[in-house]
């Protein structure tokens, strides 16, 4: 499709695992974000990546949490010994642009839920 | 440092009625972009429109309205005759430059049922 792919769309997992969340940006977008949303909330930012380079990841919880963006286009969050606490919904957007002064197009995002 | 408050969590109102929604926000810069998105019960969060602060002129799309007044930092956002499928979450959000514009800050959002 057109839009902003993310896979898995359900990760169901226990305390203590790791796990990854993939998304696929808008072909030609050099802009990458990853929100989380918990219940209730707004998206709060993570990580941003302008190209291959993470530009902010000042968002980033801990150092559990760490993504990639190796060629520019998919993106991988990673988050290593999972707690109850990152059950949330983690969004990813792109944009085409090199600053945020547009839309962001968000992906439908990735629930994910620790045990 | 950046912030956007939505006081209202949520709103419920009758098909037809006309409904507001409030968005205050706190920049030091003296350029940033809000803006507003929708988030429908699919989950996928939807732009709706982007304001810069240079422009102050309110905006009109169909029944969406945006009235921007800088004095008191505000952006909100208004629903004409308001209809069932307008039932969403409705984030605003700001973006200023001093990060170098490229992170977006969201409000907590609020939740509008619009009742047939």
């Amino acid at each position: 499709g057109a839009g902003v792919s993310q896979t898995p769309s359900n990760k169901v997992t226990e305390k203590g695992k790791y796990v990854e969340l993939r998304c696929d940006p808008i072909s030609g977008h050099t802009a990458l974000y990853w929100y989380r949303q918990s219940l209730g909330q707004g998206p709060e930012f993570l990580i941003y990546f302008q190209g291959t380079g993470a530009a902010d990841d000042s968002g980033l919880p801990n150092d559990r949490f760490f993504a990639v963006r190796p060629e520019g286009s998919v993106s991988t969050l990673k988050i290593q010994r999972t707690e109850r606490g990152d059950s949330a919904v983690y969004l990813c957007a792109s944009s085409p642009g090199t600053t945020n002064t547009g839309e962001l197009f968000f992906g439908e995002g990735s629930r994910l839920t620790v045990l | 440092a950046q912030k956007v408050t939505q006081a209202q969590t949520e709103i419920s109102v009758v098909e037809k009625e006309d409904v507001t929604l409030d968005c205050v926000y706190e920049t030091r810069d003296t350029t940033y972009y809000l803006f507003w998105y929708k988030q429908p019960p699919s989950g996928e969060l939807v732009f709706l429109i982007r304001r810069n602060s240079f422009d102050e002129q309110n905006e009109i799309s169909g029944r969406y309205s945006w009235n921007f007044q800088k004095s008191t930092s505000s952006f909100n956002f208004t629903i004409t005759a308001s209809q069932v499928v307008d039932s969403a979450v409705y984030f605003c959000a700001l973006s200023d430059t001093s990060t170098g514009g490229f992170k977006t800050i969201f409000g907590a959002g609020t939740r509008l049922f619009v009742k047939a």
